[in-house]
């Protein structure tokens, strides 16, 4: 199974400030006959399904705000969310759908500092 | 819109079994995937499996299968996970979720989830 590490843990983000979100693949998730990557970022508030915000490491998923951005290519990726907004507070997920069985990461927590 | 709805929190004793569904609307039923994904209390997501909405052809990760069965039924568009002798550590949120596979050679993201379904394995 593909192993998906995610770091930090959490972190604590002042308003309208960066919050960075690293996520590593245990192999490379490169899907070669199109050049891109395996890879969905998903956003869970409390008490809520996750969300899908990002595919393929860096499409956006239809009305997600343009603040949320992925990248990366093989195995190691970002999810950055450029202006953190109080409804942004979540916990955060990478997804390989590389090979089966689909994995998440551990989840990165996001709160206001 | 599409929509995954699923039942209602459940209450069981060991060795009881329990049955969630997930009722889709908003889309053709047949054209995608359902899968299933366990979130034990305060733990991370894992995909349990998921269902050929086609065939009713049913894959289990390893870990999910002989106590856990998915099922269909296509006439009214909803899918259906049973866990059999239930234990205490079955006790999670387990959700349905529409699967998207954009590579033959790959698996599936998620683009739409149930609301999720508490089950309480308590005696």
């Amino acid at each position: 199974d593909i192993v998906m590490t995610q770091s930090p843990e959490s972190l604590a983000v002042s308003l309208g400030e960066r919050a960075t979100i690293n996520c590593q693949s245990s192999q490379s998730i490169l899907y070669s006959s199109s050049n891109k990557n395996n890879l969905g970022w998903y956003q869970q508030k409390p008490g809520q399904p996750p969300k899908l915000l990002i595919y393929w490491a860096s499409t956006r998923e239809s009305g997600v705000p343009d603040r949320f951005s992925g990248s990366g290519s093989g195995t190691d990726f970002t999810l950055t969310i450029s202006s953190l907004q109080a409804e942004d507070v979540a916990v955060y997920y990478c997804q390989q759908y590389h090979s089966t069985p689909p994995t998440f990461g551990g989840g990165t927590k996001v709160e206001i500092k | 819109q599409v929509q995954l709805v699923q039942s209602g929190s459940e209450l069981k004793k060991p060795g009881a079994s329990v049955k969630v569904s997930c009722k889709a609307s908003g889309y053709t039923f047949t054209n995608y995937a359902m899968n299933w994904v366990r979130q034990a209390p305060g733990q991370g997501l894992e995909w349990m499996g998921w269902i050929n909405t086609n065939t009713g052809n049913p894959t289990s990760a390893q870990g999910f299968t002989g106590r856990f069965v998915f099922s269909l039924d296509t006439s009214v568009s909803t899918a259906y996970l049973r866990i059999s002798s239930l234990k205490a550590d079955d006790t999670a949120v387990y959700y349905c979720a529409r699967g998207r596979r954009p590579t033959l050679t790959g698996t599936y993201y998620f683009d739409y989830w149930g609301q999720g379904t508490l089950v309480t394995v308590s005696s």
